[in-house]
């Protein structure tokens, strides 16, 4: 099925330790976001990418960097990661980017505990 | 700044019985509104979105949303629960222009008694 693809789905870090989450789709969506997702706080954007070769700072950057690769893929990477990080990652993707009234595509997640 | 409150974390309800999750922004304009859900392990999934024209709108899965504009609410309701309902939901404003920058209500867990 046509979505948003997110690699690892699972993974345990140790503190300090650098890791790269993969996200790709396959709807030629021009729109892509990296959030954050823990217990009653929502969604948090940390990084979103407006079109191939932009990226911004959302809500939450800190600790985290981004990498739109192309049209396709948008990758996070924790340099050095920290237990402050253990979440569950969602990667979405939006069709037709600023002024939209589409919704987003979201990926399964990536469930991310730093010990 | 826009802001999204969904003031119940938790909600219980029986198998059957009717649903009501609510959900309050603040924003200067009428926003975009959506409303998803997410299934334990899952990523989000539209249930519905209102962008204009009539407040009433129809979702996935028998469920309705009205926006309010006078009490800047979008609430979700079902008539009639069913216990693979339990999940977590998700009120989301996105500013109607500009950048899309979504902002998410913190979620309502539903919890479905048989």
């Amino acid at each position: 099925n046509a979505g948003v693809t997110q690699t690892p789905k699972f993974q345990v870090l140790k503190t300090g330790q650098s890791m790269t989450l993969q996200c790709a789709q396959d709807m030629n969506h021009n729109s892509m976001y990296w959030y954050r997702q823990d217990p009653g706080m929502g969604l948090r954007l940390i990084y979103y990418s407006a079109s191939e070769g932009t990226t911004d700072k959302g809500e939450v950057p800190n600790g985290y960097n981004v990498s739109r690769l192309n049209k396709r893929e948008f990758s996070l990477r924790l340099e050095s990661a920290a237990p402050s990080q253990t979440s569950v990652y969602f990667c979405a993707s939006l069709g037709t980017g600023q002024g939209s009234n589409q919704p987003q595509h979201f990926g399964d997640g990536t469930r991310l505990s730093i010990l | 700044a826009q802001s999204v409150t969904q003031p119940d974390i938790h909600i219980t309800v029986s198998e059957g019985a009717s649903l009501e999750l609510r959900c309050n922004y603040s924003y200067g304009a009428t926003p975009y509104l959506f409303w998803y859900v997410q299934s334990p392990g899952q990523g989000l999934q539209l249930l519905l979105k209102y962008f204009s024209g009539d407040t009433l709108v129809q979702g996935i899965k028998g469920f309705e949303a009205e926006f309010k504009r006078s009490q800047s609410s979008f609430n979700l309701r079902k008539p009639s629960v069913h216990w693979s309902d339990a999940a977590e939901y998700f009120c989301a404003v996105v500013p109607s222009g500009g950048s899309y920058i979504p902002t998410f209500g913190r979620g309502t867990s539903l919890i479905v008694h048989p």
